[in-house]
């Protein structure tokens, strides 16, 4: 069957970093997707990986292993504002899109 | 402003109501997607259209029924639900099937009593 693993919580604070990993086993590849979603509101796109690498996006920055199937996304410099879940997702060989359950990320000061 | 909106943001019904869930998306995409959302559950795929064309059913049951009239419109129709139907319904939408991120709508809260 085809999994997507992240951590259910974590918790880090304010102006420091954290790391989410991410972990998949997909029949085949087509991109690994983040999405961030606060409570009460749409999942909203933060950054997308196809290739092997770190993309950095700002304060955010995501990394993909295809050959390890492993991906995490860092956020620096964290703000209150930061505290949501964070969704993985990986478009497999049919372009289906798998989903992980999320990790809720709760920042203190 | 997420592009996609969607109306109710809340709705309770009796399992032997019927009720429409509404989304529009203002962002001239061609692909429209129904999802669940269960608390710490990942996100379950309903229905997707493309290009108006219902392309994916995943063995929902028959009480939730799709209907997109045009690109820019989709409904999930409601009929005698069950008190596990309670969830978020998060309509989304993208460019194309193939590599385009989804723009989500802010979701309907259904509570079923």
């Amino acid at each position: 069957g085809q999994n997507i693993d992240q951590p259910t919580e974590m918790t880090a604070t304010e102006g420091a970093i954290v790391q989410i990993n991410c972990t998949y086993q997909t029949s085949g590849f087509n991109g690994l997707f983040w999405y961030q979603q606060h409570a009460g509101e749409a999942p909203t796109f933060l950054s997308y990986n196809v290739l092997d690498g770190l993309e950095e996006k700002g304060r955010f920055s995501s990394f993909l292993s295809r050959s390890k199937g492993y991906s995490y996304l860092l956020l620096k410099e964290l703000q209150m504002k930061d505290s949501a879940s964070y969704l993985c997702a990986v478009r497999d060989s049919n372009y289906q899109l798998i989903w992980g359950a999320g990790t809720k990320l709760i920042i203190k000061p | 402003e997420t592009g996609v909106t969607q109306t109710p943001r809340h709705l309770v019904m009796g399992m032997t109501n019927k009720k429409s869930l509404k989304c529009e998306q203002h962002l001239g995409h061609n692909a429209m997607y129904w999802y669940k959302q269960s608390a710490k559950k990942p996100l379950e795929l309903m229905f997707v259209y493309n290009f108006k064309e219902q392309t994916e059913n995943n063995s929902v049951p028959s009480r939730f029924s799709p209907e997109c009239p045009n690109s820019s419109h989709l409904f999930l129709h409601l009929h005698t639900l069950q008190p596990e139907d309670s969830a978020l319904y998060l309509c989304a939408s993208s460019h194309d099937r193939e590599g385009s991120p989804l723009h989500f709508g802010n979701g309907t809260r259904l509570t079923v009593t």
